[in-house]
């Protein structure tokens, strides 16, 4: 059975940093692609980051692209997502998810059951 | 641009079917593009995998009460036999050269 699970998420002040972290199982991790999608309060899904199988491929929305950095470590089948300069707006809910593509762009296929980030002073 | 477009909104009576859109931007008519529902209070659900041509494939344990189909910019969600858990938002998402797109969503509502 395919299982994503977030952790590292909580209360952080406006400028700070924050590491989040997804542990996978279930499937062949290096095979496949990971992202990162978020979802404000109230608000629609909204994607953050994408990385191949590899790690040798990374993609960000202008949103994020030079604050946030995805990374992965397939020896311990885990993907991380680094938050940095962090701003009110990016106050969501965050979700680690599986891409059915080893190259990170592709159907987004088994979800976490995400991790909340507040950025607020 | 790639752009996705859905309904904001959508209604239909237990036991009835009902039809969710979502429209590609004009020129993308090759897209393949994938559904995803969100229960109230809950994280997003994979569904399936719909292309150009209509075939799809469903997400793990997904009933056949939901179908997928195209023509043309627009790929379709239809669930069958409707029942009160299938109340919750839907998304289409999609991608191409470096980037991924998910449409606005459809809240659908089984009343």
């Amino acid at each position: 059975e395919v299982q994503v699970l977030e952790s590292g998420g909580g209360l952080v002040q406006p400028g700070g940093s924050l590491r989040l972290s997804c542990a996978a199982s279930g499937f062949s991790f290096s095979n496949y692609g990971m992202t990162w999608v978020r979802q404000a309060p109230g608000k629609g899904l909204e994607w953050v980051s994408s990385v191949s199988g590899s790690g040798g491929n990374t993609y960000y929305p202008d949103s994020v692209k030079g604050r946030f950095t995805i990374s992965r470590d397939n020896s311990r089948n885990t993907v991380y997502l680094q938050l940095n300069s962090l701003r009110a707006e990016d106050t969501a809910v965050y979700y680690c998810v599986k891409v059915d593509r080893i190259g990170g762009l592709g159907p987004f296929d088994h979800w976490g059951q995400g991790d909340l980030v507040t950025v607020s002073s | 641009q790639l752009v996705l477009t859905q309904s904001p909104s959508a209604s239909a009576s237990p036991g009835a079917s009902v039809k969710l859109t979502c429209t590609l931007s004009d020129g993308h008519n090759s897209y393949a593009i994938a559904w995803h529902q969100q229960q109230p209070e809950k994280g997003p659900r994979f569904l399936m995998h719909l292309h150009s041509d209509g075939t799809h494939t469903k997400g793990d344990g997904i009933p056949d009460r939901f179908s997928g189909s195209s023509s043309g910019t627009e790929r379709y969600l239809t669930i069958s036999s409707l029942q009160s858990e299938d109340e919750a938002d839907y998304y289409c998402q999609t991608w191409g050269t470096g980037a991924v797109l998910f449409g606005g969503g459809t809240k659908l509502t089984v009343l």
